[in-house]
């Protein structure tokens, strides 16, 4: 069965960087398109990344464009965030999504997500 | 980029239906026949439920159909159970390889 596993929240102060990573198993995961995907503390779901299948491009909200990184690694089955330059509003919990087999149609299966608190 | 649309919350009781809204705009749920749902329980992992607008994955009760005119998605849940009560979003493509989020909707099931 599809599992994706989020590890690398935690706590950093505003302007500090993280990476998270989002193990995935149960699917051949160089044939998907994957997403993050964050959910601030009492607040609704918001797409942050999106990268192919073949990691050739990557594709970024607004709110997080210039200081977010996507990446993959094919050959680790693991999916990646590098997020500098964090702010206060960054706090949520980051979630893994994998593409349906039209990227653009959705994210089917998600993990757990990962908490990432900015706070000084 | 902007939110789509949902409100708050909605209840009803077993057995009956209740109808979740989502509006957007010309640039995405207009646009796009690419509108998926995602139930999410406390705690839990958000869980597809409808994507293209009315398709239902594999495993998802007939109960839960979607529709969409213009620029508005609805998810229509009929025969409600008391494990249908979570927490929906609505999600469409934005184009440019982008999407958008609704608020969410809280479910009670009285």
């Amino acid at each position: 069965q599809v599992q994706l596993v989020e590890s690398g929240g935690g706590v950093v102060q505003p302007g500090g960087s993280l990476r998270l990573s989002c193990a995935a198993s149960g699917f051949t995961f160089s044939g998907y398109a994957m997403h993050w995907v964050r959910q601030a503390p009492g607040k609704g779901l918001e797409w942050v990344a999106f990268i192919p299948y073949t990691g050739s491009n990557t594709y970024y909200a607004d709110s997080v464009k210039g200081r977010f990184t996507i990446s993959r690694d094919n050959s680790k089955n693991t999916l990646y965030l590098q997020m500098n330059s964090l702010r206060v509003e960054d706090t949520a919990v980051y979630s893994c999504a994998k593409g349906l087999d039209i990227a653009a149609a959705g994210f089917d299966y998600w993990g757990l997500g990962t908490l990432v608190t900015v706070s000084s | 980029q902007s939110a789509l649309t949902q409100s708050r919350s909605v209840s009803g009781s077993p057995g009956q239906s209740v109808t979740i809204s989502c509006t957007g705009t010309s640039s995405d749920v207009g646009s796009y026949n690419y509108v998926s749902w995602y139930q999410q329980h406390p705690g839990k992992a958000p869980k597809l439920i409808i994507y293209n607008v009315s398709q239902r994955p594999s495993g998802v009760p007939d109960r839960f159909s979607g529709s969409k005119s213009g620029k508005t998605a609805s998810l229509t849940i009929s025969g409600l159970q008391t494990e249908d009560e979570a927490d929906y979003s609505c999600c469409s493509y934005a184009g440019r390889s982008t999407w958008v989020f609704g608020g969410g909707t809280k479910l009670t099931v009285l």
